[in-house]
């Protein structure tokens, strides 16, 4: 079990919107920065947001994040096929002192 | 540009050692933190341990501990993740990164190395 829980598929047509939630506590998410990572089939995974919003160079703005409390959210517009994909949150634990990831969710573009 | 290039797939046997490289470049190596990911087969992501190689300090997840040994050599700007007695369950995709501190926290990994298989059988 994943110390941060998201939920294992979502799906949208082309064009269309989605979000992919991620839960944690005030021992993770609550009190430090969220991340997000795109793994396309048979790659490694690709940063996507850091800082909760922000996005690295060369990541189209079609991608956002949010962080409220204890949860993040990963926000897609303008869905392609090129986006399907495994999306993962991040953060650090304070309690278990290390970086934890979220047990990843597949996002199918319909 | 920063760049991880790690070792090729390796396939071994139970109870066999292993060790596996990633060389770091374009960037300062002795100043970002170096982590290992393991990604077992249609699984998640887990941090298994960091390095500093500026100090070589370092630092195992709880699951991790004693389970495998992670080193540095600054000079070659490589690191390393060792089993001294693999297991059929470390068959598993191992990634390199980069990991970025803010504030004393490692807060998000920013770079990752494109993985190595390590498969384990009989």
């Amino acid at each position: 079990q994943s110390v941060l829980t998201q939920p294992p598929s979502v799906s949208a047509a082309p064009g269309q919107k989605v979000t992919i939630s991620c839960s944690g506590s005030s021992s993770n998410i609550g009190n430090n920065y969220v991340s997000w990572y795109q793994q396309l089939p048979g790659t490694a995974p690709k940063f996507l947001i850091y800082d909760n919003d922000k996005r690295p160079s060369g990541i189209p703005d079609r991608f956002s994040g949010s962080k409220s409390g204890t949860s993040a959210t990963l926000g897609i517009t303008g869905l392609q096929t090129g986006d399907e994909a495994d999306y993962y949150c991040g953060t650090w634990d304070s309690s278990l002192s290390v970086v934890v990831f979220g047990g990843g969710t597949k996002l199918t573009v319909l | 540009e920063v760049q991880l290039v790690q070792s090729g797939a390796e396939v071994k046997k139970p109870g066999e050692s292993l060790k596996i490289s990633c060389k770091g470049s374009g960037y300062i190596f002795t100043s970002y933190w170096i982590g290992w990911v393991r990604q077992m087969p249609g699984k998640g992501l887990e941090l298994m341990g960091t390095i500093y190689p500026g100090d070589s300090d370092t630092r195992y997840s709880p699951s991790f501990q004693g389970q495998v040994t992670i080193s540095a050599d600054k000079s070659i700007t490589t690191a390393y993740l060792e089993w001294s007695s693999l297991k059929a369950s470390d068959t598993a995709m191992y990634y390199c990164v980069r990991i970025r501190v803010v504030r004393g926290v490692m807060s998000w990994v920013e770079s990752w190395g494109q993985g190595t298989l390590v498969t384990v059988s009989s």
